[in-house]
């Protein structure tokens, strides 16, 4: 079966400190693989989509980059945080059209 | 105006009780999602539908493409029905991924 792995599931970082977020997916291949961010009394938004390694399509201009490795490896990173960084990140993938499964997500509060 | 709108916002019942949650959306699109987020932030794709009515269990939902509203209802509810419930529409156009989501509704199921 399926599985995706999200970690840290929670983490409180400085202003300025650098960020890595790591998605892992089990049990299929060449997902499409998905960052969302989902900030304080807002809705889910999308980051960050890759349809394979090494491909990476941004939705959202910031100071945050995704990477992907490897098949099933996603990466969220950034060099300097902001404290409107702060939010529940999720990782999702699909393997044909939208996402339809989501990872247990990390919590990020930046201070 | 938000493209994806949901009511209401919270709601409280009573166990047993029949629950309907709204979605409203202003774009064309080519499917809806229902999703159900519990208090740890994990989220599952509850259903995918593009026209007439899907059920699991308990869970009823429906779409009128003409009137571009969707709902979504619970029978018999009961406090494990406790979470939060996103609608989320993939428009034509959009990049893959890219779920135009809801608020989400905050239902709490009282014993």
């Amino acid at each position: 079966s399926q599985t995706i792995h999200q970690w840290p599931a929670t983490l409180v970082q400085p202003v300025g400190s650098p960020l890595s977020l790591e998605c892992t997916v089990e049990g299929t291949s060449n997902p499409n693989l998905y960052w969302y961010r989902q900030a304080a009394g807002r809705g889910l938004q999308l980051l960050f989509y890759s349809v394979g390694i090494g491909q990476i399509s941004s939705e959202v201009p910031q100071n945050l980059s995704a990477s992907r490795p490897q098949d099933r490896q996603f990466i969220l990173s950034s060099k300097k945080l902001l404290l409107s960084d702060s939010g529940f990140y999720l990782c999702a993938w699909s393997v044909l059209g939208p996402p339809l499964y989501f990872g247990p997500g990390t919590r990020l509060t930046v201070l | 105006k938000n493209e994806v709108e949901q009511s209401p916002q919270n709601l409280t019942a009573q166990e047993g009780e029949f629950i309907t949650i709204n979605c409203s959306y202003s774009v064309g699109i080519s499917a809806l999602h229902w999703l159900q987020q519990h208090p740890g932030g994990g989220i599952v794709s509850l259903f995918m539908l593009s026209s007439g009515k899907k059920k699991h269990g308990r869970l009823i939902a429906t779409i009128n493409i003409q009137e571009k509203h969707s709902s979504l209802h619970i029978t018999a509810s009961h406090p494990r029905d406790s979470a939060v419930y996103i609608c989320a529409a993939m428009n034509y156009g959009g990049s893959q991924g890219n779920l135009i989501f809801g608020k989400g509704t905050k239902l709490s199921v009282k014993p």
